[in-house]
């Protein structure tokens, strides 16, 4: 039971390329979610999604964009990376129907820099 | 609008003193509460939650937390501070009320000198 993986750990893009970050969950949930983490900033919520094939906007979608085509899988892609995107991604789930009070399982990050 | 507060952005404790981290939160509904760790580059791991009952609940690593409702707060505790809790903490709040989606606090970063 692997839990929650991220591909890649680390990535170093120039201003203008695109990457897709891949998110990986072995636990059947149903929700998982997309977070990037600044110095003072906490975590902020870019996308997430309630089940296989939806997906919604969170606190800062801009310049971003997720597809869930797999119940096991939520891909981020960034298709013209901008300096201000160099951060670091955690990709999360949860349990199905009961996420609100049901806790986040976080994978181990994804640290991206963009010159 | 649902919040949650951490106050302190650092805070730095010698090593075997005791710990007290704050978190306050503002949502219509009582919330659903939860502390999480994050280690020096890993992802986020959980330490306790809280859903209703009894208000004080234990968490992993010999932490425990209080829920106050009439002080809308949630502050996080260990009676005596090891090396290896230095490390991020992040209170989150959600709710069955609204949005199933949790709120984060900004993190408190805990320094603990030998």
């Amino acid at each position: 039971n692997a839990g929650v993986t991220q591909t890649p750990k680390f990535r170093v893009l120039k201003t203008g390329q695109s990457m897709t970050l891949l998110c990986a969950q072995d636990m059947n949930h149903e929700y998982m979610y997309w977070y990037r983490q600044d110095p003072g900033m906490g975590l902020r919520l870019i996308h997430y999604s309630v089940g296989e094939g939806t997906t919604a906007k969170g606190e800062v979608p801009d310049g971003y964009n997720v597809s869930r085509l797999k119940k096991q899988n939520f891909l981020l892609g960034l298709e013209s990376a901008a300096p201000s995107q160099t951060s670091v991604y955690f990709c999360a789930s949860s349990y199905p129907e009961r996420s609100y009070y049901n806790e986040q399982f976080f994978g181990p990050g994804t640290r991206l820099t963009v010159l | 609008a649902q919040s949650v507060t951490q106050p302190d952005i650092h805070i730095t404790v010698s090593e075997g003193a005791s710990l007290e981290l704050r978190c306050n939160y503002s949502y219509g509904a009582t919330p659903y509460l939860f502390w999480y760790v994050q280690s020096p580059g890993q992802g986020l791991q959980l330490l306790l939650k809280y859903f209703s009952g009894d208000t004080l609940v234990q968490g992993i690593k010999g932490f425990e937390a209080e829920f106050k409702r009439s002080q809308s707060s949630f502050n996080l505790r260990k009676p005596s501070v090891h090396w290896s809790d230095a490390a991020e903490y992040f209170c989150a709040a959600t709710t069955s009320g609204g949005s199933y989606i949790p709120t984060f606090g900004r993190g408190t970063s805990l320094i603990v000198h030998p």
